[in-house]
């Protein structure tokens, strides 16, 4: 079956610019994460979805992101006046439910450039 | 909050056995999740442990010690595909979220 998508693949932007990432989850996956990577480094929290739900997003950085679900399979994650310190590569990851957080499935990334 | 420790870089050779280890400090432990990371690719689940003990899995096992905040993922009969990034990663007690290390890049080397 289809595992999770994202798009675009590559965004570049200008400093100040807004921004949307889409996240395509696994088909019947209830929970839904975004993290954030530099290079070098592990997967960043930002926030989860538990259904339409934003049930903690402690790891958003600052007001300058919001994170959608509307129905409750497809997100976006919406940057606004973006910064050069925002780039970086955005994954996605779904699991069954949010009891079943261990085990997640990560999207390829979209990786945001900022200029 | 927390924090997870790994080594940064390993070097094996193919066919042999490794051994990455990790060391987490956290408030509230559920349990310990592997992940397998491609240059350019995307995370992919490898092990989970919530008790102690070993967790089996074909060529790799984990492995958790919940009164030494350890863990470890044994790689065996190395392949040159096993070159990749590996996380560990804790998950808290009443919070669905996972905190990753800051990764182990694995060389197999022939």
């Amino acid at each position: 079956g289809a595992g999770v998508s994202q798009t675009p693949s590559n965004k570049v932007t200008e400093k100040g610019k807004y921004v949307e990432l889409r996240c395509d989850p696994i088909s019947g996956h209830t929970a839904l994460y975004w993290y954030r990577q530099s290079l070098g480094q592990g997967p960043e929290f930002l926030i989860y979805f538990q259904g339409t739900g934003a049930a903690d997003d402690s790891g958003l950085p600052n007001d300058r992101f919001f994170a959608v679900r509307p129905e409750g399979s497809v997100s976006t994650l919406k940057i606004q006046r973006t910064e050069r310190g925002d780039s970086a590569v955005y994954l996605c990851a779904s699991s069954l439910s949010s009891g079943s957080s261990y085990e997640q499935y990560f999207g390829p990334g979209t990786r945001l450039t900022v200029t | 909050g927390q924090s997870l420790e790994q080594p940064s870089e390993v070097t094996a050779v193919e066919g042999a056995i490794v051994q990455i280890n990790c060391t987490y400090q956290t408030s509230g432990f559920y349990g310990l999740s592997w992940y397998q990371q491609h240059d350019g690719g995307a995370p992919t689940f490898l092990s989970y442990n919530a008790l102690d003990g070993l967790e089996e899995t074909g060529r790799f096992s984990s492995f958790l010690s919940r009164s030494d905040s350890y863990g470890y993922l044994l790689l065996q009969e190395l392949q040159m595909k096993d070159s990749a990034s590996y996380f560990c990663a804790v998950r808290e007690r009443g919070n669905e979220k996972l905190t990753f290390g800051t990764g182990t890049r694995l060389t197999i080397i022939p």
